[in-house]
């Protein structure tokens, strides 16, 4: 079954630890990106990928990082997470242009 | 940059076609527009996409003007699993910009 997967799917933490939150897709996508919704503020890209060891930013990217070392994976990392980065997090992939087709189930993250 | 929008909510009856527009001043000149449904503690899932004039596929059609300026989901004879929020999103310059969604509610 294609999917993109995340996790953890909840996630509750504090101020300052570093925290990662893992994606994988079994599609053999080249294209896979970060997104997070807010309340008001909608959908917004963080991050993107076109391919391994290519990635870019997106609309918010401040406070996070993303690494593509192999094509299935993507992770995002929160070096030192803050209140403001609390936000339902989705990771997606996609095989040809860059508006994501397979979206993950979603990392609900809250920071203290 | 001008912010894609939506209309914020939308009523219907099961049966009927529903017609969701999206405007979209700034699109850029290569990118595709494309629509998703999302329902409450899931992930968006995919719809249709298309570059111009109209595509249509098994759920959805969606129209798309010459100016590309805007575009119009339509959803057929929506039933009561079709009550969801709507989303289109388009390419302005480097970044991928969302609408603001729109809140469908089919009623029996």
């Amino acid at each position: 079954e294609a999917q993109v997967t995340q996790n953890p799917r909840y996630l509750i933490t504090v101020t300052g630890k570093k925290l990662t939150v893992t994606c994988s897709q079994n599609m053999n996508h080249e294209y896979m990106s970060w997104y997070r919704q807010d309340p008001g503020l909608g959908l917004r890209q963080i991050y993107y990928s076109m391919n391994v060891e290519v990635t870019d930013k997106g609309d918010v990217p401040e406070g996070y990082k993303v690494s593509r070392k192999e094509k299935r994976n993507f992770p995002l990392i929160l070096e030192s997470p803050s209140p403001n980065q609390t936000s339902l997090y989705f990771c997606a992939s996609t095989p040809r242009s860059r508006s994501p087709e397979y979206f993950g189930p979603g990392t609900r993250l809250t920071v203290l | 940059l001008a912010k894609t929008t939506q209309p914020i909510s939308m009523d219907s009856y099961e049966g009927q076609e529903v017609n969701i527009t999206c405007s979209h001043n700034n699109i850029a000149t290569n990118d595709y527009i494309t629509w998703y449904q999302q329902f409450p503690s899931q992930g968006p899932r995919f719809i249709i996409q298309g570059y111009k004039t109209k595509v249509t596929n098994e759920v959805a059609s969606l129209f798309i003007p010459a100016d590309r300026k805007s575009s119009t989901l339509s959803l057929p004879r929506v039933s009561l699993s079709d009550t969801a929020v709507y989303y289109c999103l388009v390419g302005e310059a480097d970044k991928l910009i969302f609408g603001t969604g729109t809140r469908l509610q089919v009623f029996p």
